[in-house]
Parts: C-alpha cells; structure tokens; sequence
C-alpha cells in the first residue's frame, strides 16, 4: 500500500511566480492535511480538506493562498505570487475518516521544500 | 504562550542509554497525543499514538501522559544509532479543531555509537 505522496520533492520559484504542491492520500483515505514546517519551528497546521470541501482553513493566510481536494485526482496547496518568506517545507497528511479503523491517525508524506529566490 | 511546548536540544546520548522526551501543553482539552520521528529531510513518521492519560508501551518505546500536569514523555530503551532523529509530539482535542494537529518544535536526538 503506497504512502502518501507528493510531488514535487523540491520547487524553486522566482519573487512573484505561483507555486503549486500536490498530494495524493493513501488508498482509501479520504482527509487531506496541509502543514508547513519553517526552519527551527514545528509543523503549523494550514488547512484540512476532504473530498470537494474545505473542512477547516484557520491556519492558511488570507491572501495568496488556496487549496482543493477535487473529486478525482491529488489536492493541490497553491500559492501565488510567492515572497521569501514562503520557503519552507510544506508537508500533506492523509487519514480516514473517524470512525473507520484507526480513525484519524494522520500520516505525512515526504514534503515539498519550496525555495523562493 | 504557545499551545505545546518541546525543548529542541539537541540532545546527545550514548547508544544503549535511556532517552527522556518531553513536551507541555497549555489546552485541556487535548485528549489525543502523538509522537512522531523526523529524520533529517524526511516527513513525520508516526510512532506512538495515546488517549488521555495512561503509559502505552510498543518495543523499546514508551509513551506516558500526565493530563493532570499536561505533561507528556517519550522514553526510549537501549537507544541506538538509528533512532538519531528529530522528534516531534503533537497533540488534538478532535472536537472544535477537527482534525487539525498542534505540533512542538521537535528534540533533535543524536545516539552516538
């Protein structure tokens, strides 16, 4: 059973370009996570999204980013117009729902380290 | 004050010692607690997961959580080379904040041979 997965690995975007990071869950696991680890600092939560719906996106800043989970394919976390302060590494978790097995134990993928230039 | 709290380290320790990983929190209302093993470059890699207060123990690893004292601890036995990582608690009440995790900053842990 293949983990989570997200691609790219590494991403460099000039000031000013759009960054987009995808993630695929583990099979049937239907809850995406996005978190965003700056260096020295733990995981920051950034948006929890299931299927079509934005569950809770407390943690994304207001302006620039977004984020979807579409019916088919991988979520996407994208942002726009990106400043230095974006660079980090952006991680995406998957689970199931709640109440299916081992509930919503989140399990990270390998992360997206985006270097701004 | 941040939610949950984690000494970084680093910390350094010969192989076969016993390792001691903490973390405090401010929200009673976390009820779920993790930990997870980063290793340089890599995404979190869960280790051990609890329930409200109580030890869990899976091989070499123990897990324990205070709610009392809102204090949780990792303990690691006849530690080795390989568990040279950085880890990470994290923690959710599951109940306002869904699904999110509130994470510490991490303990780097270097086992030296």
């Amino acid at each position: 059973n293949a983990g989570v997965m997200q691609n790219p690995r590494h991403l460099v975007r000039r000031r000013g370009q759009e960054a987009r990071l995808r993630c695929s869950p583990m099979k049937g696991h239907s809850h995406v996570y996005w978190y965003r680890q700056l260096p020295e600092e733990g995981l920051k939560f950034m948006v929890y999204l299931q299927k079509e719906n934005i569950i809770d996106e407390s943690g994304m800043p207001k302006e620039r980013f977004s984020a979807e989970f579409p019916k088919e394919g991988p979520s996407i976390l994208r942002i726009q117009q990106v400043v230095r302060g974006d660079s980090a590494a952006y991680f995406c978790a998957s689970s199931q729902p709640l109440l299916a097995g081992d509930g919503d134990t989140q399990y990270f993928g390998p992360g997206t380290r985006l270097t701004v230039l | 004050q941040k939610e949950v709290e984690q000494d970084p380290g680093p910390l350094s320790v010969p192989e076969g010692a016993i390792v001691s990983l903490n973390c405090t929190y401010s929200n009673s209302a976390f009820q779920y607690f993790m930990w997870y093993r980063q290793y340089s470059r890599k995404g979190p890699e869960l280790l051990m997961y609890t329930y409200s207060s109580g030890n869990k123990e899976d091989g070499r690893f123990t897990a324990q959580v205070d709610k009392s004292s809102k204090y949780i601890s990792l303990f690691i036995r006849d530690s080795q080379p390989s568990d040279s990582a950085t880890y990470l608690c994290a923690m959710n009440d599951r109940g306002s904040t869904l699904g999110r995790l509130y994470f510490g900053r991490g303990t780097q842990l270097t086992v030296w041979p």
